[in-house]
């Protein structure tokens, strides 16, 4: 079956300027988890939904960054005013809704600011 | 508060010889663990994981871990390396506290020697 996409794989951003990545988790899965890995670095949790529910944002850096996934499914990870410390990979994770459930990642999207 | 350290940013062995990774983690309650590798220029994809169950775990392409409480440890091994083996290798954990914040190592990059 389909893995978890992502889009787009790459994006450039001029400095000051809003991006929206998204992410299409595998049908059926209840959990969905956002992380940023920067170059050399292990991924680092942002945020994690159950459903629509976000249950967890302990991660995200600033208030810059926003995510959603309004109706359980797709998500969106926002991060407006984009500055160069947020150029890394982001990563999406999804899988079937209990803690000790495998994660299947995406191919991620690779931001750079410039 | 849950972490993971992983002893080594490169490690190098020769094609046949033995793997060890090692992950040593910390963790308030009885964790869940991972490894999962990376290929380059793919998607993080599961190795194995610890689930409480058998404290050696068996995983795909010949791996094996095994969870050591007292020494807070679950380092991955291979008998004998081959050179497709040669990737990234993360080690994650997950406290079963009904949260589902996953921390993962800085990771260790494999090298197989021909």
């Amino acid at each position: 079956g389909a893995g978890v996409s992502q889009s787009p794989r790459y994006k450039v951003a001029k400095r000051g300027q809003d991006v929206a990545l998204r992410c299409d988790p595998i049908s059926g899965h209840v959990s969905l988890f956002w992380y940023q890995q920067a170059l050399g670095q292990g991924p680092e949790f942002l945020t994690y939904f159950q459903n629509e529910a976000q249950l967890d944002k302990s991660g995200l850096p600033s208030d810059r960054f926003f995510a959603e996934r309004p109706e359980g499914s797709v998500s969106t990870l926002k991060i407006q005013r984009t500055q160069q410390e947020d150029s890394a990979v982001y990563l999406c994770a999804s899988s079937l809704g209990w803690v000790q459930e495998t994660q299947y990642f995406g191919p991620g999207t690779r931001l750079l600011v410039l | 508060a849950q972490s993971v350290t992983q002893l080594g940013s490169h490690v190098s062995v020769s094609e046949g010889a033995l793997v060890l990774l090692r992950c040593n983690y910390s963790s308030s309650v009885p964790p869940y663990l991972f490894w999962y590798v990376q290929y380059p220029n793919q998607g993080l994809q599961l190795l194995l994981k610890y689930t409480s169950a058998a404290t050696l775990v068996k995983g795909i392409n010949g791996f094996e871990a095994e969870f050591k409480k007292s020494e807070t440890s679950f380092h991955l091994t291979k008998p004998s390396a081959h050179m497709s083996d040669a990737a990234e290798y993360f080690c994650a954990v997950t406290e079963n506290t009904g949260g589902f914040k996953t921390i993962f190592g800085a990771g260790t990059r494999l090298f197989v020697k021909a």
